[in-house]
C-alpha cells in the first residue's frame, strides 16, 4: 500500500527556521515525482515545487522560488520542505503528494502538516 | 488560470451533478480533478481529462479538451458531498488549481 506520512503540526515564531518531512512507503521512492502543495483558507491549493528523488531534480513554481527549499533523502525515503526564516504569511496546511500516473497528476497524498507562525 | 463554476452546487441524491472548469488558454487534455472532504487530503478522481484513477467509482466521469472541461457525477451519493478542484498539468511550472466547487446534498 502506497503511503505518505507527514510530520506533525508546528507552531513557530517569525524568523524561525523549519523543516517538515514526508516519508514514503509502498512503492519505488526514487521512481516518481513528489510535490509539495500549500493550502491556505480562502486561497485553495497551490503547487510549491516538485522533486524527483532518483536524481534530486527539483523545480519550483515562481511564487516559491527562493522562499523554500525542497530536498530528498533516498536512504530514508523521505522528502523535506524547509524555510530558513518563517513569516506569518507562511501559516498554512502543507501537503506532499506522489506524482502518478501521469506527469502532473498526483494519486497519493500525505495527511497534511499544519504550520502556524505567530509571535 | 483555471476558473470553476458554479462555486456551490446543491443536488438531490440520485441526480446528476455537472461541474465546469475553464482554462485561460489551451491546456490540451492535461486536466485532473480532485475531491476534498473536510479535514482530509485531496483525492485524485480523474487525470488526462477523462481517465478515472484507480478505485474511483464509474459514476465519476471527465470530459473536455483545450479550454473547457467538465466533471460529471452521474448519480449523486451522500458521500459525494465535498469540494471538487480541477487542475491543469500541461506545462510545469504553470500547474494551477481552480478555486473549487462545493457540492452539497439537497
Amino acid at each position: 500500500e502506497v503511503q505518505l506520512v507527514q510530520s506533525g503540526a508546528e507552531m513557530k515564531k517569525p524568523g524561525d527556521s523549519l523543516k517538515i518531512s514526508c516519508k514514503a512507503s509502498g512503492y519505488s521512492f526514487t521512481g516518481q515525482w513528489i510535490a509539495w502543495v500549500r493550502q491556505m483558507p480562502g486561497r485553495g491549493l497551490e503547487y510549491m515545487g516538485i522533486i524527483y528523488p532518483g536524481d534530486s531534480d527539483t523545480r519550483y513554481t515562481p511564487a516559491f522560488e527562493g522562499q523554500v527549499t525542497i530536498s530528498a533523502d533516498k536512504s530514508i525515503s523521505t522528502v523535506f520542505l524547509q524555510w530558513s526564516s518563517l513569516k506569518a504569511s507562511d501559516s498554512a496546511l502543507y501537503f506532499c503528494a506522489r506524482g502518478a500516473p501521469m506527469f502532473g497528476s498526483f494519486d497519493n497524498w500525505g495527511q497534511g502538516t499544519q504550520v502556524t507562525v505567530s509571535s | 488560470v483555471m476558473t470553476q463554476s458554479p462555486a456551490t452546487l446543491s443536488v438531490s441524491p440520485g441526480e446528476r451533478a455537472t461541474l465546469s472548469c475553464r482554462a485561460s488558454q489551451s491546456v490540451m487534455s492535461n486536466v485532473a480533478w480532485y475531491q476534498q472532504k473536510p479535514g482530509q487530503a485531496p483525492r485524485l478522481l480523474i487525470y488526462g481529462s477523462f481517465t478515472r484513477a484507480i478505485g474511483i467509482p464509474a459514476r465519476f466521469s471527465g470530459s473536455g479538451a483545450g479550454t473547457e472541461f467538465t466533471l460529471t457525477i452521474s448519480s449523486l451519493q451522500s458521500e459525494d458531498a465535498a469540494v471538487y478542484y480541477c487542475q491543469q498539468h500541461d506545462k510545469w511550472p504553470t500547474w494551477t488549481f481552480g478555486q473549487g466547487t462545493k457540492v452539497e446534498i439537497k
